[in-house]
């Protein structure tokens, strides 16, 4: 089975500080890995996807993420922050094309003026 | 690209009653829809699949007679939360995989029910 595991539930971080939302995936096969974004009482919008095409993939907003097979990870990263990060990143995972996803718990991004 | 529409937004139910939401593709044949749920500060989890022109698939612990799922057509699946309680208020979101080149998966905007 599938499971996210996202490690910090709250991230606070100055503007224009590095942001760094940690993601570690358990799957029985090569998966597909997302990373979410959700701003309050809105759905979800896709900053970026891993599809086993390139390891380090670039996303909107300057966010990007690396795949470590041998880790597990999905890291996501902005090398500086903007007030407009403050939102809540889900990362989360498909076995399969069109499959269900699972997601991580979630983590609250903070940015301080 | 590609958008599902759900409505309402926003909803207020007295305790008892039913309560139906709307996910539309717009732009897309959607065959799969998954219903999601989520709790305030929480992150979300899969309700139920529903596949067009056949019955949907529950999560364990999900009530089926409670939360009735239809898709009725390539376009358009429907959440109902019958005899609503409180304890169903919550943030419901749907969303539809798209497979082919542009893998990825399309959410609603989500509806807020709350239940008094």
């Amino acid at each position: 089975a599938q499971s996210v595991t996202q490690l910090g539930s709250h991230v606070s971080v100055s503007e224009g500080a590095l942001v760094l939302l940690r993601c570690n995936y358990s799957s029985s096969v090569p998966p597909y890995l997302f990373w979410y974004v959700q701003y309050p009482n809105q759905g979800l919008q896709l900053l970026l996807k891993y599809t086993s095409a390139a390891t380090l993939v670039k996303g909107i907003n300057g966010f990007e993420a690396e795949f470590k097979k041998s880790e597990t990870s999905f890291h996501l990263t902005k090398p500086s922050a903007h007030m407009s990060d403050a939102a809540e990143y889900f990362c989360a995972v498909s076995e399969t094309a069109g499959n269900k996803l699972t997601f991580g718990g979630g983590t609250r991004v903070l940015v301080k003026p | 690209g590609a958008v599902v529409s759900q409505h309402p937004s926003r909803v207020i139910c007295k305790s008892g009653t039913s309560v139906k939401i709307e996910c539309r593709s717009l732009d897309f044949q959607a065959t799969t829809m998954f219903w999601y749920r989520q709790f305030p500060k929480q992150s979300l989890m899969l309700m139920a699949t529903s596949n067009e022109g056949s019955k949907a698939t529950y999560e364990q612990g999900v009530e089926k007679d409670k939360f009735l799922i239809n898709h009725a057509s390539l376009t358009l699946s429907t959440l109902t939360v019958t005899s609503a309680h409180p304890e169903d208020s919550s943030f419901y979101i749907c969303s539809a995989p798209r497979t082919g080149e542009g893998f990825g998966y399309t959410f609603g905007s989500g509806t807020r029910l709350t239940v008094v």
